[in-house]
């Protein structure tokens, strides 16, 4: 069973569309964290989120974190070419403790 | 400041053999992972190090798998014998400095291992 669940797996889009990918699970978590992978690279941090309801903003993503600490969302507007990559999410249940990752959104945006 | 180093990039052994990857964190960084990364999933723990001290290695596959921290600076993973399903890429990450308490995982470029 996996403890974050990502979804839609796999995304393609047309460059100029909106797209959101959802990270769920059954337990809170004290937070959690989405990353991008480009192929042939580690992942790169994107944001951390803290708060139940909390929400951050990067330019044209947009992250939230859901109020009961459970779920989070990641939205992006007028994706670009440039946004290709797995998108992952990674949760901590308490401070400290091991970051568990989910298995991430393929995401590919067509010129 | 130079970012986590990783070698070798990518690494093809029959089944069986044994092989070795390297990480050198982030100067500073008290802290190292290392992930294994299969195809189309997310990167899963095998081992943490805190300095040269084991933290967590309760994902690693200690019949064929370990890693070693000896100085508390780089750090070698090691596979013997390797199994088909050990094909992956293999993570190194890195925490501490400025950066301990945000939590933010540096990650090397990754060592693709292929068993055939």
């Amino acid at each position: 069973t996996q403890l974050l669940e990502q979804s839609p797996q796999f995304l393609s889009i047309q460059e100029g569309e909106n797209l959101t990918v959802y990270c769920n699970s059954s337990s809170v978590f004290s937070s959690l964290q989405w990353y991008r992978q480009e192929p042939g690279e580690g992942p790169v941090l994107l944001v951390t989120v803290v708060t139940g309801g909390e929400v951050k903003k990067l330019k044209r993503l947009t992250f939230q974190f859901g109020d009961a600490r459970k779920d989070s969302s990641l939205h992006i507007t007028a994706a670009q070419t440039g946004d290709t990559g797995l998108y992952l999410c990674a949760g901590e249940k308490t401070s400290g403790s091991r970051l568990t990752f989910g298995e991430g959104t393929q995401l590919t945006v067509n010129p | 400041e130079a970012g986590v180093a990783q070698s070798p990039r990518y690494k093809i052994i029959e089944k069986r053999q044994s092989v070795a990857f390297w990480c050198n964190p982030i100067s500073g960084h008290a802290t190292l992972y290392w992930y294994q990364q299969i195809l189309g999933q997310g990167p899963k723990l095998l081992i943490q190090f805190q300095n040269n001290g084991v933290v967590d290695d309760s994902q690693l596959p200690k019949d064929r798998f370990s890693a070693e921290r000896l100085k508390g600076v780089d750090s070698t993973l090691k596979i013997q014998p390797a199994k088909l399903e050990d094909s992956a890429v293999y993570l190194c990450a890195s925490i501490g400095g400025v950066n301990a308490n945000t939590g933010e995982l540096f990650f090397g470029e990754g060592s693709r291992l292929t068993v055939l």
